[in-house]
């Protein structure tokens, strides 16, 4: 256990479907990533945070996705109109300022139906 | 960032030193040399990281070349619980996003 969490753990919708995932941080970490994994593939970047200011966002990150950090502390990632290549694990990292070493948390998996 | 190229996998009998090579050959000089692991259904874990000079913690030691062209994880004494995807990153300074590429598959077999 890393100390950063998220939830849900498994998420399983339907395609058209709208989701939001929710990430806790490591509670002093001031910098809050979020990245995509598909089956066999490395993580890919999608945000990141420094506490609430959104700082950069992939090309990878559509118009469907949004995420927020309202207070600096906990993420939320939402997607809307799933669609099935949506379908993969969704990371959540958090790290110091000052040390980026990432603890990353257990991932939230979505299958998209 | 650079890019690196990493063997796609490698078997260490348990109680051996596995070696992890990785080439980054167009690392620029402020560029950090990254590598993380991520075991089976788990979320990605920071290994060690280094510029210039070798580096030890409890976890492994990095070798990186004097032109910095490449460089090599070291697991003292592989153990069962070492299997797993290991990532080797470059980057620019030391934090932001994280390039992950297909990394290396690494069985510790007993």
């Amino acid at each position: 256990d890393t100390g950063v969490s998220q939830d849900p753990r498994h998420k399983i919708t339907k395609r058209g479907q709208n989701v939001t995932f929710r990430c806790d941080p490591i509670s002093e970490h001031n910098r809050l990533y979020w990245y995509r994994q598909t089956l066999g593939q490395g993580p890919e970047f999608l945000t990141y945070f420094q506490n609430e200011a959104q700082l950069e966002k992939s090309r990878l990150l559509s118009d469907r996705f949004s995420a927020e950090r309202p207070k600096g502390s906990f993420s939320t990632l939402e997607i809307q109109r799933t669609e099935q290549g949506d379908s993969a694990m969704y990371l959540c990292a958090s790290s110091l300022r000052t040390r980026d070493e990432q603890f990353f948390g257990p991932g939230t998996r979505l299958t998209v139906l | 960032d650079a890019k690196t190229t990493q063997p796609t996998s490698m078997d260490c009998a348990e109680g051996r030193a596995a070696n992890l090579p990785c080439n980054h050959s167009t690392i620029s000089g402020n560029e950090y040399v990254y590598w993380y692991r991520q075991i089976h259904s788990q979320g990605p874990q920071y290994i060690i990281h280094g510029l210039k000079n070798n580096e030890t913690n409890e976890m492994a030691s990095l070798i990186i070349t004097e032109d910095r062209k490449s460089s090599t994880l070291i697991l003292p004494h592989a153990t069962l619980r070492d299997t797993a995807v290991y990532y080797c990153i470059v980057r620019v300074g030391s934090w932001g996003k994280l390039q992950f590429g297909a990394g290396t598959q690494v069985v510790v077999t007993p």
